[in-house]
């Protein structure tokens, strides 16, 4: 069955900092894909990136970064010189292939000026 | 493009009574996914369409129910309302390729919500 685990229910930092977002998953598929969306509080989901299980190679895009790892089941999510537009709950999801989304509990992140 | 609509946007019910909610997809995608979010129970995927055909459904009673048009367009319909049923209902649609081949999933692209309240 497929699960993800956000461990951290909050995080609070300061603006500049850099914040690392974790996420493990369980799966027994060898094809699945994994996503993180924002939820800002107009209550919106943003797409924000989707990793296929082939491929490990970490992305950034400006200041945001993942990083993919198979062999502790983690996708994790940097924010880098966080800003205030930042602040939103952050939610990781799996989907094995013809299955739907399954999403985490979700990070509140809140970035204080 | 104009992204996913959902309508209305906010919603004050009884419990006994039921309730239709709305989704229009982006132009082109023809995959539609429902989910409800709840404070407690956080996302919970209830049902998804593709081509007026429910392909997936989730762990919920028989009260809730969808369907699909053959524009795409969507609505779900929640029977005999009860005070758990209070939650944002979310609206997502994402492109067909990925559903063809049956081995992709494509990205999904999610509507602002229904709030539903049940007083």
């Amino acid at each position: 069955a497929q699960k993800v685990t956000q461990a951290q229910t909050e995080i609070s930092v300061v603006e500049k900092e850099d914040v690392t977002l974790d996420c493990v998953y369980e799966t027994r598929d060898t094809t699945y894909y994994l996503f993180w969306y924002k939820q800002p509080p107009s209550g919106e989901l943003v797409f924000l990136i989707r990793r296929n299980s082939f491929d490990e190679q970490n992305e950034i895009s400006g200041r945001y970064s993942w990083n993919f790892q198979k062999s502790t089941s983690s996708f994790n999510f940097t924010i880098t010189a966080s800003q205030v537009v930042d602040s939103a709950v952050y939610f990781c999801a799996l989907s094995e292939a013809r299955a739907p989304l399954v999403f985490g509990k979700g990070t509140r992140l809140s970035v204080i000026a | 493009k104009a992204g996913v609509t959902q309508t209305p946007r906010y919603l004050i019910k009884t419990r006994g009574q039921q309730v239709t909610l709305s989704c229009s997809p982006i132009s082109g995608h023809r995959s539609v996914s429902w989910y409800q979010q709840t404070p407690g129970q956080g996302l919970q995927f209830l049902f998804e369409y593709f081509s007026e055909t429910q392909r997936n459904k989730g762990n919920f009673p028989g009260r809730f129910s969808g369907r699909q048009f053959s524009n795409s367009r969507s609505e779900m319909n929640v029977s005999t309302l009860e005070l758990g049923d209070s939650a944002l209902y979310l609206c997502a649609s994402s492109s067909t390729a990925g559903l063809r081949t049956g081995i992709i999933r494509d990205e999904q692209f999610f509507g602002p919500g229904t709030r539903l309240t049940v007083l």
